[in-house]
Formats: structure tokens, C-alpha cells, sequence
């Protein structure tokens, strides 16, 4: 149950702002939407996390709705580096564990071209 | 230089041996943990220890084992009774306690059982 959704593929134009939309419409009140990234074959990336608050880094920015149920992480100068699988994952809290657990949908594949 | 190391990168068994993915952090994080990713497809949660000498079951536990008896290690084991064993197989490590987990991940290994 992976609790987001997220289109499939994206693109966009090098230098131009991707910005990658996820639905969690079932997401609870203590529960944070993360987002990270996979290049083909290697590990995942941390790329932002937010509960309630809009949040900036120097890799992105995260944009949560007022009611939490959507969000859009917007990647503003996207690189050909930024060429990847991006996963909005909502971290969830087992009955009794202080330990959030990520639930991994299929990603969005981003493609940034020249 | 801190992170998480995986290794082999690539491993190669054959069918009905047991094999042991290594999985070393010196990020000094009380959690690990262990996913299994296929083509196309997110991660799925294997195992996880929120603290040495105790680990859970994620969603996908059967045929495979883990110990911790170091905060630095969380080895897996793929066993003989793991139906469908190759897979990309990625680890973990994260803080614990309030305030977030972000979790961070190692490069991966990618198990071929032939």
C-alpha cells in the first residue's frame, strides 16, 4: 500500500522548473510526506521532507497543501543530472513505534532534455 | 567520510545457497534497514532494527534473516526458502526519536540467483 499516487513519467526542459506533483489523500495528522530520488541502479536519495509547512533546501522545494492531501516538490533550474525516478512516500507510524516506516510507490521518471 | 557501504555490488549464486549481503554505516544511527527492490517496482521493506539486538519483520520477511549485533552492521541473510530471491536489494540507516527519521541508503547490491 504504497498511500501516494504520482504520474508515471514527466518531463521537462533543461533549465526550466519540473515540478512533480503526488496525491496522499488518506494521509494522517502526524504523518510526513518525504520525497526522494533513484538514478538507475544506485541507492536512493534524500531530497525534502515536510509535515504541515511549505519547506525549502538547496536541492528543492515542497509544496503542501492546506489540507495535506496533495503536494508538488518543484526542482527549479532542473539539470540533465536530475534525470530520474522521484518518489513522493508518505512515513507512516506503526500501532506503539516511535519509528516511521516509508512506503515506496513507482516513482515518477522524471526526464529532463537538453 | 560518513555513509553507508554495501557490498558486493554485484553477487552471483546459485540456486538453494544461502548468501550474506553485507551493510556497514558509521553515520552513528540506532536504525537500519532492509529493502528489496524489482524491476520497475518501489522498495519493499524487508527487516528493520530500531536498536541493537532487535529487529522486526517488514512486509516481505519470509526467506530471509537478519541479526545486529553492532550499531554499525545489520547483515542480511537470503536464504534457500526465499522463493524468488534475485532482486536489487538496498540498506538504511536513520536516526530515531522525534523530529523526523529521514532515512538514508547505501548504493545497493544486485543479487542474481542463477
Amino acid at each position: 500500500d504504497a498511500k501516494t499516487t504520482q504520474p508515471p513519467s514527466m518531463d521537462c526542459a533543461e533549465g526550466r522548473a519540473a515540478n512533480l506533483p503526488c496525491n496522499h489523500s488518506t494521509i494522517s495528522g502526524n504523518e510526513y510526506v518525504y520525497w526522494y530520488r533513484q538514478i538507475h541502479s544506485q541507492g536512493p536519495q534524500y531530497i525534502i521532507h515536510g509535515l504541515k509547512n511549505n519547506e525549502t533546501n538547496e536541492m528543492a522545494s515542497l509544496i503542501i497543501t492546506e489540507d495535506r492531501k496533495s503536494s508538488t516538490l518543484i526542482l527549479p533550474h532542473a539539470t540533465l543530472r536530475d534525470t530520474a525516478v522521484y518518489y513522493c512516500i508518505v512515513r507512516v507510524y506503526d500501532r506503539g513505534s516511535t519509528l516511521g516506516r516509508l512506503y515506496f510507490g513507482r516513482g515518477t521518471q522524471l526526464t529532463v532534455w537538453p | 567520510d560518513g555513509g553507508i557501504t554495501q557490498s558486493p555490488k554485484y553477487l552471483f549464486r546459485k540456486e538453494g545457497q544461502n548468501v550474506t549481503l553485507s551493510c556497514e554505516q558509521n553515520l552513528n544511527h540506532d536504525a537500519m534497514y532492509w529493502y528489496r527492490q524489482d524491476p520497475g517496482q518501489g522498495l519493499r521493506l524487508i527487516y528493520y532494527s530500531q536498536i541493537v539486538n532487535d529487529f522486526q519483520k517488514g512486509d516481505i520477511a519470509e526467506g530471509y534473516s537478519v541479526s545486529r549485533e553492532k550499531k554499525e552492521s545489520f547483515p542480511l541473510t537470503v536464504t534457500s526458502a526465499q522463493k524468488n530471491p534475485t532482486a536489487f536489494y538496498l540498506c538504511a540507516s536513520s536516526p530515531t526519536g522525534p523530529g523526523g527519521n529521514t532515512q538514508y541508503f547505501g548504493p545497493g547490491t544486485r543479487l542474481t540467483v542463477l
